[in-house]
């Protein structure tokens, strides 16, 4: 069992909708971080969000830390083909960080 | 910067070989850490180190041993392979514990 659950696991959609992605646990943690991974490379940090409630915006992405800390989400407005990844959330606690499971994203022009 | 650079790239091994994954940062971070990759599974935690002369087990630590040789360089080391460490191996590092983290291309092992 994933200490951290991502949801969808897949997801298809064609250029221009808009979607949001979900990483949901029973754990309180510190800080969450979401990453891009693309094909052949190592994830890339996208965000990270340390306070209850907290929003941070990078351009088309919207990142919302749960007010209890134990989960956040992802919401791309107008996805465009360069948005194509697995998008990985990671939650701090103690001295590790622990990853979920991904969002295989294709964005289809 | 190169970051956080990774050898070797590909590795194909016979079971029961033993081998070293290098990792090296050069952002003068003081925290490192293996992970591995499989489809399905995200990335999991194998061993961390959160300072020079510190390392600690992580999720999936069976089968392996590491070294924090300095403070740019953590080793991961496979002394008798097997055909369930069949992985993509991702080495990590950051400033402190639990802070952002900036990872490596990637070591593709096969273990036949």
């Amino acid at each position: 069992t994933q200490l951290l659950e991502q949801s969808p696991q897949f997801l298809s959609i064609q250029e221009g909708e808009n979607l949001t992605v979900y990483c949901n646990s029973s754990s309180v943690f510190s800080s969450l971080q979401w990453y891009r991974q693309e094909p052949g490379e190592g994830p890339v940090l996208l965000v990270t969000v340390v306070t209850g409630g907290e929003v941070k915006k990078l351009k088309r992405l919207t990142f919302q830390f749960g007010d209890a800390r134990k989960d956040s989400s992802l919401h791309i407005t107008a996805a465009q083909p360069g948005d194509t990844g697995l998008y990985l959330c990671a939650g701090g606690r103690n001295n590790d960080m622990r990853f979920g499971a991904g969002t295989r994203l294709t964005v289809k022009p | 910067n190169a970051g956080v650079t990774q050898t070797p790239k590909f590795q194909v091994l016979k079971t029961g070989q033993s081998m070293t994954l290098q990792c090296a940062q050069d952002m003068n971070h003081n925290s490192m850490y293996w992970y591995r990759q499989d489809p399905g599974m995200g990335l999991r935690l194998i061993y961390y180190s959160a300072s020079e002369g510190t390392t600690d087990k992580g999720e999936v630590p069976n089968g392996y041993n590491v070294s924090r040789l300095n403070k740019r360089e953590f080793s991961l080391r496979l002394e008798s392979a097997a055909p369930s460490q069949t992985s993509v191996y991702f080495c990590a590092s950051s400033e402190m514990s639990v802070s952002a983290q900036y990872f490596g291309p990637g070591t593709r092992l096969l273990v036949l």
